[in-house]
């Protein structure tokens, strides 16, 4: 039974396509998170949802869209995607924000823009 | 969110102590420290979390010294499958400040 899955696990697609991942946590967890790692493995965050309201959004490029259809989900939609977009890209979640829970993360979808 | 410094890189052998030092200089009185650990291809799984003084689970220990200003992760006799990287967080929660800043993390390697 996986916590929190994502879909695809790898994606390689072509500059100027837009592309979305998917992204399911089954812990009933009120807060979800997408994260990039680049190819240096720095881990960045992107964005927070809490209860479908964004909470954080790092200045990340506006061709990156969150979409909470519901608590349990939150997908990443990505327009005219760029060579810098390659990288891996984890989606996780977290009981909530006012007290020090753990994240929980996913596998990973490894994007590769071409 | 204070900035944390810690090895790039250690190695150990199987069965040893391996201990992790992280500083934190600038940690705020309402910082938590967490650690992290990230095998190749998977995301981050949490390891353990403190506040002050001392934490123990079945993974690993957490030590905080009184001031707070580094922590040290003990992993007690270490085995291959240990192998990975392994991240020192520290930072504040409640509202808009539930985000995780990932340095750049010391990668363990653990030789037989």
């Amino acid at each position: 039974d996986t916590a929190v899955s994502q879909t695809p696990k790898y994606l390689v697609t072509q500059m100027g396509n837009d592309k979305s991942i998917k992204c399911e946590q089954n812990l009933g967890h009120d807060t979800m998170y997408w994260y990039k790692q680049d190819s240096k493995k720095f881990l960045k965050i992107m964005f927070s949802y809490n209860n479908k309201e964004l909470i954080i959004n790092e200045t990340v490029p506006n061709r990156f869209s969150p979409k909470s259809p519901d608590k349990a989900h939150l997908n990443l939609h990505i327009n005219s995607l760029e060579l810098g977009d390659s990288a891996v890209y984890f989606c996780a979640s977290s009981l909530g924000t006012n007290e020090p829970y753990e994240q929980y993360f996913g596998p990973g979808t490894r994007l590769t823009v071409t | 969110l204070a900035k944390t410094t810690q090895p790039i890189s250690m190695d150990s052998y199987e069965g040893q102590e391996v201990n992790i030092t992280c500083s934190h200089n600038n940690i705020a009185t309402n910082d938590y420290i967490t650690w992290y650990q990230q095998f190749p291809s998977q995301g981050p799984r949490f390891i353990i979390q403190g506040y002050k003084t001392k934490v123990t689970n079945e993974v690993a220990s957490l030590f905080i010294p009184a001031d707070r200003k580094s922590s040290t992760l003990s992993l007690p006799r270490v085995s291959l499958s240990d192998t990975a990287v392994y991240y020192c967080l520290v930072g504040a929660y409640g509202g808009s400040q539930g985000n995780l800043i990932f340095g750049k993390g010391t990668k363990l390697s653990v030789k037989p």
